[in-house]
């Protein structure tokens, strides 16, 4: 069975500062996305990235997937109270038939 | 615009009362999922739709039955209710299920509470 390990579980950060969020894993990925999901409402797709050592930003996040597939990262510069929410990540695998194997989330709260 | 629509968007349920969630899109998407949310677990899933006429146990099936009634519609039924059944459910749906991991699009969720 395939897991996805997120770190830190909890975060919470005055605005203005950086974090990273960490998500793991044994098993190699084909693909891995990051969503974000926000109270009552569903995950809300971020990035997909799909190159081993693949860097994408979005305007303060950067994403990375790990040169061998196994792990990414999201990085946050100069966090926002906007970035306030659930940030999930997800991986995909051809032997798994594409289904996505989420992360347990990383509850980020940003305080002004 | 309404993507992935889930009702109802609340329900509290007695211990083994049945019930059914329902899940619509409309992006013309062929496979779709249904997911539970606990804290501290992520999204675990419970069945999928790889395309219309087909379904597929997934991670959490115990409890559940699911039903593909078109292409637009998939819905999740609990024949009777347990209090580990508490959770929020999700619906989502894709353009296929297989490829580099096909973006998934993600209803508001149903909150279910079995007392």
């Amino acid at each position: 069975t395939q897991l996805l390990e997120q770190s830190p579980q909890f975060l919470s950060i005055q605005e203005g500062e950086n974090l990273t969020v960490y998500c793991n894993s044994s098993s190699v990925f084909s693909s891995l996305q990051w969503y974000r999901q926000e109270p009552g409402e569903g995950p809300v797709l971020l990035v997909t990235v799909v190159t081993g050592g693949e860097v994408k930003k979005l305007k303060r996040l950067t994403f990375q997937f790990g040169d061998a597939r196994k792990d990414s990262s999201l990085h946050i510069t100069a966090a926002q109270p906007g970035d306030t929410g659930l940030y999930l990540c997800a991986g995909a695998s051809y032997n798994q038939g594409g289904k996505l194997i989420f992360g347990q989330g990383t509850e980020l709260s940003v305080k002004p | 615009n309404a993507g992935v629509t889930q009702t109802p968007k609340f329900q509290v349920l007695k211990t083994g009362q049945s019930m059914t969630l329902q899940c619509a899109q409309d992006m013309n998407h062929n496979s779709m999922y249904w997911y539970r949310q606990d804290p501290g677990m992520g999204l675990r899933l419970i069945y999928y739709s790889a395309s219309e006429g087909t379904t597929d146990k997934g991670e959490v099936p115990n409890g559940y039955n699911v039903s593909r009634l078109n292409k637009r519609e998939f819905s999740l039924r609990l024949e009777s209710a347990a209090p580990s059944q508490t959770s929020v459910y999700f619906c989502a749906s894709s353009e296929a299920s297989t490829g580099v991991g096909q973006p998934q699009h993600f209803g508001d969720g149903t909150r279910l509470s079995i007392l």
